[in-house]
């Protein structure tokens, strides 16, 4: 079963607007990472933020984590056409257990 | 530097046709992965190797068999397509609870 879940499934926004995309997890882990697909291609990783951490800046995105309530958000601000793609978290448990990945959530940027 | 290669890219096979797909990394990385991906359902994991010589079942391992005779190549086989296993299938590697770096996807339909 899935480890992650995203919200909303789908976004669509408008260029140079902010995107925000929520993730909630069951158990607790060790790390947790966001990935960009974009269409017909693998998945990128984007960032990796510790359980131990509660936010985490890379350009233009911003990770934050809430192990209290089990749930991390990627803001990305003045978002671009070439933005639009899935994005995924995916969780490490604590132990020796292999990354799970949500269902994603479909952004779409409109030039 | 080539990262994760997938072969073949794309293949057609008929019901009970078996067939396997190849994984190579260069990055000297331990873990690797078998996931597979279908509309509206994200990232599947099938299964695993979190060395040369060990795989591990996943969260779908049914119908598919694994090996990791060697460090750098991850190798999925089909032995009796079924058409439920029309899908895109990603290879990843990984260091211990690292990020993964994502093949670009081996699309096969079986009819």
């Amino acid at each position: 079963s899935q480890q992650g879940e995203e919200d909303p499934q789908a976004l669509s926004i408008q260029e140079g607007e902010n995107a925000t995309m929520n993730c909630s997890y069951k158990t607790s882990i060790n790390n947790l990472q966001w990935y960009r697909q974009n269409s017909g291609r693998g998945l990128v990783h984007l960032i990796l933020i510790r359980s131990n951490e509660r936010e985490k800046h890379s350009g233009r995105l911003r990770v934050t984590l809430d192990t209290s309530k089990k749930s991390s958000s990627l803001l990305i601000t003045a978002s671009r056409a070439a933005d639009t793609a899935s994005y995924f978290c995916a969780t490490y448990s604590s132990g020796n257990t292999p990354l799970v990945f949500g269902k994603g959530t479909r952004l779409s940027v409109i030039a | 530097n080539a990262g994760v290669t997938q072969t073949p890219k794309f293949r057609v096979l008929k019901t009970g046709q078996s067939m396997t797909l190849l994984c190579a990394q260069d990055m000297n990385h331990e873990y690797m992965y078998w996931y597979r991906q279908d509309p509206g359902m994200g990232l599947r994991l099938i299964h695993y190797s979190v060395g040369e010589g060990t795989t591990a079942k996943g969260e779908v391992p049914d119908g598919y068999n694994v090996s990791r005779l060697k460090k750098q190549n991850f190798l999925l086989g089909l032995e009796s397509a079924a058409p439920s296993q029309t899908s895109v299938y990603f290879c990843a590697s990984s260091g211990w609870a690292g990020e993964l770096f994502f093949g670009e996807g081996s699309r096969l339909t079986v009819l």
